[in-house]
C-alpha cells in the first residue's frame, strides 16, 4: 500500500531535549516536505527536499533541521525544542513537478513542556 | 509573493444546503497550480482536486464543483446538497510552476460544519 509513515504519532517532551520525527515513503517520490499545523494559521511549510541531498527552507524553518540521505526518508530534527514548537506536524511526498498533489502522513502531535 | 486567503474561518450549514468555500490567491507566476484538500475530524489530509493556471474550465465531481476564475484570482469550491460527512476543514493551496522555489502555500483553512 502506498503510504507516508510518520513516527511517533504523539510525543510529550521537555524543553531542550533533542528529538527526531521520522518520515518514510514507499512511492519512490522525489519531493518530500514537512509542515506544521496550528489553529488559525493553517499548514505552514518548514522544509522541503527536491531529492537526495537537496533541501531548502520553507516559510518557518527556524528551530528545525532536516536531512535527506536516502530517497525514502526525510527526518525532522528539533535540536533544542521549545514550547512554541508544540504543534501538529505533517510529512508529505509527491513526484517531481509543481503540478502534483502531495500525499500526507497521518501527522505527529508534539507537545513541548 | 505567494499568498492564499481563505477568509471564511468557519461555516455552518444545515444538511442538504449548498455551500461555497472561497479561495483567493496571489502569485506573480503565469504558470501555477491550485489544489483543494480536505481534513476530516480524523485528521488526515485528503487531496480533492488540482487545477492548472492555463485551464479555466470548471469541474464537477458528483456533489462537488470548482470554479476557477483567473480574472479575480479565485478558486472556489461548492458542495451541493451538503451532508454531515462533508464536515471537515478544507484547505486551498498554491504551487508555482516556474519560479523554481517549489514551495507549497496553504490557506488557513475553512472549517465546515454540516448539521443534521
Amino acid at each position: 500500500e502506498a503510504q507516508v509513515t510518520q513516527n511517533p504519532r504523539y510525543l510529550i517532551t521537555v524543553t531542550g531535549k533533542k528529538l527526531t520525527v521520522t518520515c518514510s515513503q514507499n512511492m519512490n517520490h522525489e519531493y518530500m516536505s514537512w509542515y506544521r499545523q496550528d489553529p488559525g494559521l493553517g499548514l505552514r511549510q518548514i522544509y522541503y527536499s527536491m531529492n537526495v541531498e537537496v533541501t531548502d527552507k520553507g516559510d518557518v524553518p527556524e528551530g528545525y533541521k532536516v536531512s535527506r540521505k536516502e530517497k525514502r526518508n526525510f527526518p525532522l530534527i528539533l535540536e533544542s525544542p521549545s514550547p512554541n514548537q508544540t504543534s501538529l506536524y505533517f510529512c508529505a511526498s509527491k513526484t517531481g513537478g509543481s503540478n502534483q498533489p502531495q500525499h500526507f502522513g497521518d501527522g505527529t502531535r508534539l507537545s513541548i513542556l | 509573493a505567494q499568498k492564499v486567503t481563505q477568509a471564511q474561518t468557519e461555516i455552518s450549514v444545515v444538511e442538504k444546503e449548498d455551500v461555497t468555500l472561497d479561495c483567493v490567491y496571489e502569485t506573480r507566476d503565469t504558470t501555477y497550480y491550485l489544489f483543494w484538500y480536505k481534513q476530516p475530524p480524523s485528521g488526515e489530509l485528503v487531496f480533492l482536486i488540482r487545477r492548472n493556471s492555463f485551464d479555466e474550465q470548471n469541474e464537477i465531481s458528483g456533489r462537488y464543483s470548482w470554479n476557477f476564475q483567473k480574472s479575480t484570482s479565485s478558486f472556489n469550491f461548492t458542495i451541493t446538497a451538503s451532508q454531515v460527512v462533508d464536515s471537515a476543514v478544507y484547505f486551498c493551496a498554491l504551487s508555482e510552476g516556474l519560479s523554481g522555489t517549489y514551495k507549497y502555500i496553504f490557506g488557513t483553512g475553512t472549517r465546515l460544519k454540516v448539521l443534521a
